[in-house]
């Protein structure tokens, strides 16, 4: 079976300095990773997929993600927030064998970021 | 280029009544999956269909059925409605989920809010 773990619910940072949000990942197939946005009352943006080709993966706006297998991980990481960035941030793996064609989704991070 | 279209945008309904909701995919995706996000959390997988089949199926009762037409539009049903229903519902669209093995993002709707009284 696949999962992901967002290790932190919620996380606050200043505009202007770094934002870091974690992801652990479970998946006895080599997975398909994503990172997805949500501002409040509208759908999913995809931000970045990672699918076995380069570890670092850049995405939209600034937004980049490394894949690490030997710490199960795929951070997601910005160099500097900007108030919109701030919103739900989802960490999903994609289904593999019995699961095919369901994305997995983590709990959610709240972003929050102070002027 | 249109993106996934959902209607409506909001429902309200009581507790026993039946609901459709309905799904535009992206122009180009031949694949749809439909999810339920519940206030605070984030999006249960409810079921997929591809070729006007259900081709994969959460962990949802009988009550959520659906349909994919030859368009690739697609209709999410629930019958019986209960209080835990009221949720955001997505649409997502995606090409060939077979063909790609789950590595094709799925692209999503804004969603339905259903709530239920």
């Amino acid at each position: 079976a696949q999962s992901v773990t967002q290790l932190d619910s919620h996380v606050s940072v200043s505009e202007g300095t770094p934002v870091l949000l974690r992801c652990n990942y479970s998946s006895s197939y080599s997975p398909s990773l994503f990172w997805y946005v949500q501002h409040p009352n509208k759908g999913l943006q995809l931000l970045l997929k990672y699918t076995s080709a380069a570890t670092l993966v850049k995405g939209i706006n600034g937004f980049e993600a490394e894949f690490k297998k030997s710490e199960t991980s795929f951070h997601l990481t910005k160099p500097s927030a900007h108030m919109s960035d701030a919103a739900e941030y989802f960490c999903v793996v994609s289904g593999r064998g019995s699961n095919t064609g369901k994305l997995i989704f983590g709990q959610g991070t709240t972003l929050q970021v102070k002027p | 280029d249109a993106g996934v279209t959902q209607s409506p945008t909001h429902l309200i309904k009581t507790r026993g009544q039946q609901v459709t909701l309905r799904c535009s995919p992206k122009s180009g995706h031949d694949t749809v999956s439909w999810y339920q996000q519940a206030l605070g959390q984030g999006p249960q997988f409810i079921f997929q269909y591809y070729e006007e089949e259900e081709r994969q199926r959460g962990n949802f009762p009988d009550r959520f059925s659906g349909h994919q037409f030859p368009n690739y539009s697609s209709e999410l049903n629930v019958n019986a409605l209960l209080l835990g229903d009221s949720a955001l519902y997505l649409c997502a669209s995606s090409l060939n989920y077979q063909g790609a093995y789950g590595n094709q993002p799925q692209h999503f709707g804004d969603g339905t809010r259903l709530s239920i009284l």
